[in-house]
């Protein structure tokens, strides 16, 4: 059980253009999705949290302009990446949780290359 | 400020040694405790983890984590490493957000 997928798994695309990733809780109802990055040999940084049906709550420094976060359904959240561009380059992680439940439960992440 | 540590960066040990990794925590009540695995290129994936009660839980993978709360730790350990846990631990915990330590990369040598 608690599993969450992530697509694409891996996606390269040109500098300008915008990038969906899809995080989809498979067995559960995901009440809270959450949103990583990951720089190469470091440990993740939240992006942002969000809850069904509500407007993500993005940390400090994350330009929610630029990655857009849906949460329109229990089981579906995306992250639109919005102009990448190359500094973008990274490995996102998605993870969720249910409702009153304090585990998150990870995607296996989507590595964006922008050239 | 509340953070977690994870002290060391790199461990290298022997297959079918013993291993532990060590996390420390800094929170003034007692926070949810998370221990995750991940391998190259792929998500994290849970361990264990302690809410409360025994102090010492038991995870997947053969893995084992005790909360001391006298040394706010919450040191992960395993009897006998195999090759297949080489990767990358993140200790992790709830306080009012989620924290990640800065991981420790685990070598096993045949």
């Amino acid at each position: 059980g608690a599993v969450v997928s992530q697509h694409p798994s891996r996606v390269i695309c040109k500098s300008g253009t915008s990038v969906k990733i899809e995080c989809r809780s498979l067995d559960f109802q995901a009440t809270t999705m959450f949103w990583y990055r990951q720089f190469p040999k470091q440990s993740l940084m939240l992006m942002a949290t969000s809850n069904e049906g509500s407007k993500a709550t993005y940390e400090q420094g994350v330009e929610k302009d630029k990655f857009l976060i849906n949460h329109a359904s229990l089981t579906l959240s995306t992250l639109t990446v919005t102009s990448a561009h190359p500094e973008d380059s990274s490995f996102y992680i998605c993870s969720a949780s249910a409702q009153g439940q304090e585990t998150q439960y990870f995607g296996p992440g989507t590595r964006l290359l922008v050239l | 400020a509340q953070s977690v540590t994870q002290p060391d960066i790199h461990i290298t040990v022997s297959e079918g040694a013993s291993l532990e990794l060590r996390c420390n925590y800094s929170y003034g009540a007692t926070p949810y405790l998370f221990w995750y695995v991940q391998s190259p290129g792929q998500g994290l994936q849970l361990l264990l983890k302690y809410f409360s009660g025994d102090t010492l839980v038991q995870g997947i993978k053969g893995f084992e984590a005790e909360f001391k709360r006298s040394q706010s730790s919450f040191n992960l350990r395993k009897p006998s490493v195999h090759w297949s846990d080489a990767a990358e631990y993140f200790c992790a915990y709830t306080g009012n957000q989620f924290y990640f330590g800065t991981g420790t990369s685990l070598t096993v040598i045949p």
